[in-house]
Parts: C-alpha cells; structure tokens; sequence
C-alpha cells in the first residue's frame, strides 16, 4: 500500500536558521506530494504541492521538490521564524483516490526566538 | 466565507457512550472526508461523503462506526459504545469537487477523550 515516512521531531531551531525535514514515499500509482501545516490550535492547512517529477512546490519561503527517483519530497526553509512554529505533514495521493490522502506522522518545529 | 467548522472542539465520554461529531464544510463544498489522528501519528483517511451518498468507507471500522452526510446540515460523525482506543482528534475536510486540483480545506478538529 502507499506511504509516507517523514523525520521524527521535536526539531528545534533558531530564529533565521534553516530548516529542512526529510519525507520519503512509496506508493503503488504516480502521486502527488503534499506538504501541509498544523498550527497550534487549527487544522491544517496546504503549504505547497508538486503533481509530477521534478516539480518545485513553494509557498511562505517553504520549498519542496519532487524527486521520483530517490522517492522523496523534503521540506525546505533558508531562513524560518518563530511563527513557522507548527507540526508539518507530508502527505501523497494517487489518481484516482482524489483527495484521499496518505499522511506521514508528522514533524513538529519549534523555532526560538 | 467562514471555515470547515468543526463542533464540539472537545467531547469527552465515559465507555460505552456514544459521541456525535459534526462537520460543516465550507459554503459550497459538497465533498467532505473525514480523517482520525490518533496520538503521536499521522492523520488516517475515514470516509469521504458527498451529499446523501457514502462514496468511500475503506478507512472506517467495521463495527460502531458510522458516517452521513444529509441533504440539510451536517456531516455527522457517529461512535457508538466507544472504547479508551478511540480517543483522537476527528478532522473533518471538505472541497467543491473530487479531483486532486480541489484544494482540501480542514477544520479545527475535535478532540474525543473516552474516560
């Protein structure tokens, strides 16, 4: 079946340092790969997404790219801020599931000022 | 255009109970799934519901969990006798249409404690 194994956190930063959390994937058509972020207290919200191989999702200073041949979508940020403080989802879907996603466990950031 | 809501925010319940969960998808969304994040783990896909129609059901238990989504109101989660093991955050999500160029749109979810 298809999965997602993303880096175990707590991660803890500070403030202007760079960020990265690794996720891999197997899965059993062509996904699409999903970053998303959970702020203390809401749901969670997109970040960024890439449909096909090589694409670079980006969105707020985050970036990802679709790598199919190391099965992988890490997460990137040059630079984060205390408000990047957030649990972050890695999460794939194959067509025709739609939005019926597979999320990884989750990664929890938290960025000192 | 207000959010996924998502109510009660906290439902606590002793064994044996039932509990109801509620989803409102946001003005025009006719698709909502519901997603389960049990302790320290990911969010797992439930159900996924258009309007009077259960159109996906492979992540639901088989037993004492049930899903609708009328033609007035909103989707409805149901647990009935819970046990300690379902004590989780319920995220409901919604969209306009199926496919993966729909945005998904969570709520805040609601945190079930069975005491």
């Amino acid at each position: 079946g298809d999965s997602v194994t993303q880096m175990e956190g707590p991660v803890t930063l500070s403030e202007e340092a760079f960020l990265t959390i690794n996720c891999t994937y197997t899965a059993t058509g062509y996904p699409s790969l999903f970053w998303y972020v959970q702020y203390p207290g809401e749901g969670l919200q997109l970040l960024l997404k890439a449909t096909k191989a090589d694409d670079k999702g980006s969105n707020k200073g985050f970036e990802a790219t679709y790598r199919k041949e190391t099965t992988s979508f890490h997460l990137e940020k040059g630079s984060v801020q205390v408000s990047d403080s957030a649990v972050y989802f890695c999460a794939l879907s194959v067509e025709p599931a739609g939005n019926k996603l597979t999320f990884g466990g989750g990664t929890r950031v938290l960025v000192k000022p | 255009n207000a959010g996924v809501m998502q109510n009660p925010r906290h439902l606590v319940r002793r064994r044996g109970q039932e509990a109801r969960l509620r989803c409102s998808p946001m003005k025009g969304h006719s698709h909502v799934y519901w997603y389960r994040q049990l302790p320290e783990e990911g969010l797992k896909f439930m159900v996924y519901l258009q309007k009077e129609n259960i159109i996906d059901e492979s992540g639901m238990p088989k037993e004492r969990f049930s899903a609708e989504f009328p033609k007035e109101g909103p989707s409805i989660l149901r647990i009935q006798q819970v046990v300690r093991g379902d004590s989780a955050a319920y995220f409901c999500a919604s969209s306009p249409l199926s496919g993966l160029e729909e945005k998904l749109f969570f709520g805040s979810g609601t945190q079930l404690s069975v005491l």
